[in-house]
């Protein structure tokens, strides 16, 4: 079963106005949770992870998700999208064998 | 530091070949991480190694395999390629093991396989 379930392939927004990329997640308990980014033809970076020591994790680039329990979400944010942050992201968890398993991946667009 | 690296970059087989793809972990790193992703599709698990024991295979026919290396370098080896093989090779190292115990991933840029 999938640990992770990204809620859209593809979101599309006007540069300066607000990002939101959603995962939900599957588990029993508060897993290790990370986003990565992936630029094309670029490996994988990390944006961010949550490990439980807070719900609100910030992360590199002006982005940053809440650890929402209780509705099982781990969604991306930023602020302010730039032309920059076109690019696949990925939420990513532990499945239930404890390995490190990817969403399908959300397509960003940035709109001029 | 050097990052996650990996060999080849690129490279092309045709169907019925076999292909030996290769990583280099952080240093300080003994978990190595194996991921296949396809054109537009995300990651899926390979394998994992830890300590040069098998800690975890993903749903992948024999054909694929891999092994550690007591530097901790490993090597992912796909016998009998198909079409259907061509897609980007990823390789991560990590501290640990588990995913759930802030496993954090460190990929390389990844070899590309194409399969005609």
């Amino acid at each position: 079963a999938q640990s992770v379930t990204q809620l859209d392939s593809h979101v599309s927004v006007s540069e300066g106005t607000p990002v939101l990329l959603r995962c939900n997640y599957s588990s029993s308990y508060s897993p290790s949770l990370f986003w990565y980014v992936q630029h094309p033809n670029k490996g994988l970076q990390l944006l961010l992870k949550y490990t439980s020591a807070a719900t609100l994790v910030k992360g590199i680039n002006g982005f940053e998700a809440e650890f929402k329990k209780s509705e099982t979400s781990f969604h991306l944010t930023k602020p302010s999208a730039h032309m920059s942050d076109a690019a696949e992201y990925f939420c990513v968890g532990p499945n239930r064998d404890d390995k490190i398993i990817f969403g399908k991946g959300t397509r960003l667009h940035i709109l001029p | 530091d050097a990052g996650v690296t990996q060999s080849p970059t690129h490279l092309i087989k045709t169907r019925g070949q076999h292909v030996t793809l290769r990583c280099s972990p952080i240093s300080g790193h003994k978990s190595v991480s194996w991921y296949q992703q396809v054109l537009g599709q995300g990651p899926q698990f390979i394998f994992q190694y830890y300590e040069k024991e098998e800690r975890g295979r993903g749903n992948f026919p024999d054909r694929f395999s891999a092994r550690q290396f007591p530097n901790y370098s490993s090597e992912l080896n796909v016998n009998a390629l198909l079409l259907g093989d061509s897609a980007l090779y990823l390789c991560a190292s990590s501290l640990v093991a588990s995913g759930s115990n802030s496993g954090e991933l460190f990929f390389g840029e990844g070899s590309r396989l194409t399969v005609l």
